[in-house]
């Protein structure tokens, strides 16, 4: 059974960094992309950042971009999102998420992790 | 950023056949993908590639399009299915539609 847990959320001011990690099991973790989604309270869902199955290639939308960076350890089967200069507009919960290439969808989610960045 | 559109709620009654529309502001081939999402849980993906059931997903889900216009279809509607439906394009970047609300009559 595939199976990701998010870990590392908390409260944070703002301009202060965090960095998220995720533990999968239950497949080949370096045969797959991973993915970071998150979803502000009441709001819907916004693509943070993929990572290939090497880790040598990343991808980010601009809204994080230069702020947040993923990488991956396949031997510990961990996803990691760190996330510097935080700001208000980031407090959501995160997600690790399975992705498929070709055709690129999440076919696998973790139950999330809450971050809120407030002074 | 391809904006995608959907219709923001829909009430239905168990046993009803619902659609729930997505529009691309661009062409995103077939590449739009349907997820569920319940109160207080995760994301689950139902279709992948307009079309295709995800894996243990029961066949009265289902979804039809290309280009910039998709449905998403549940026949016949069950109470449990009472839930968020976000779609997903991922040929230009990813981006989400802002979710429809499906709710009980």
């Amino acid at each position: 059974e595939v199976q990701l847990v998010e870990s590392g959320g908390g409260l944070v001011q703002p301009g202060r960094s965090l960095k998220l990690s995720c533990a999968a099991s239950g497949f080949t973790f370096s045969n797959y992309y991973m993915a970071w989604v998150r979803q502000a309270p009441k709001k819907g869902l916004e693509w943070v950042a993929t990572i290939s199955t090497s880790g040598s290639r990343t991808y980010y939308p601009d809204s994080v971009k230069g702020r947040f960076t993923i990488s991956r350890d396949n031997a510990k089967s961990s996803l990691y999102l760190q996330m510097n200069s935080l700001k208000s507009e980031d407090t959501a919960t995160y997600y690790c998420a399975r992705h498929v290439r070709y055709p690129d969808y999440f076919d696998y989610w973790g139950q999330g992790v809450m971050v809120t960045v407030s002074s | 950023d391809t904006v995608l559109t959907q219709s923001p709620a829909l009430a239905v009654s168990p046993g009803e056949r619902v659609t729930i529309s997505c529009r691309a502001s661009e062409s995103v081939s077939t590449l739009m993908h349907w997820y569920q999402q319940k109160p207080g849980q995760q994301p689950k993906l139902l279709i992948y590639k307009a079309s295709n059931l995800a894996s243990g997903v029961p066949a009265r889900f289902s979804g039809s399009g290309s280009g910039t216009d998709f449905t998403f279809t549940i026949d016949p509607v069950e109470a449990d299915d009472i839930a968020t439906y976000y779609c997903h394009q991922s040929w230009n970047s990813d981006t989400f539609g802002a979710g429809t609300k499906l709710e009980l009559k």
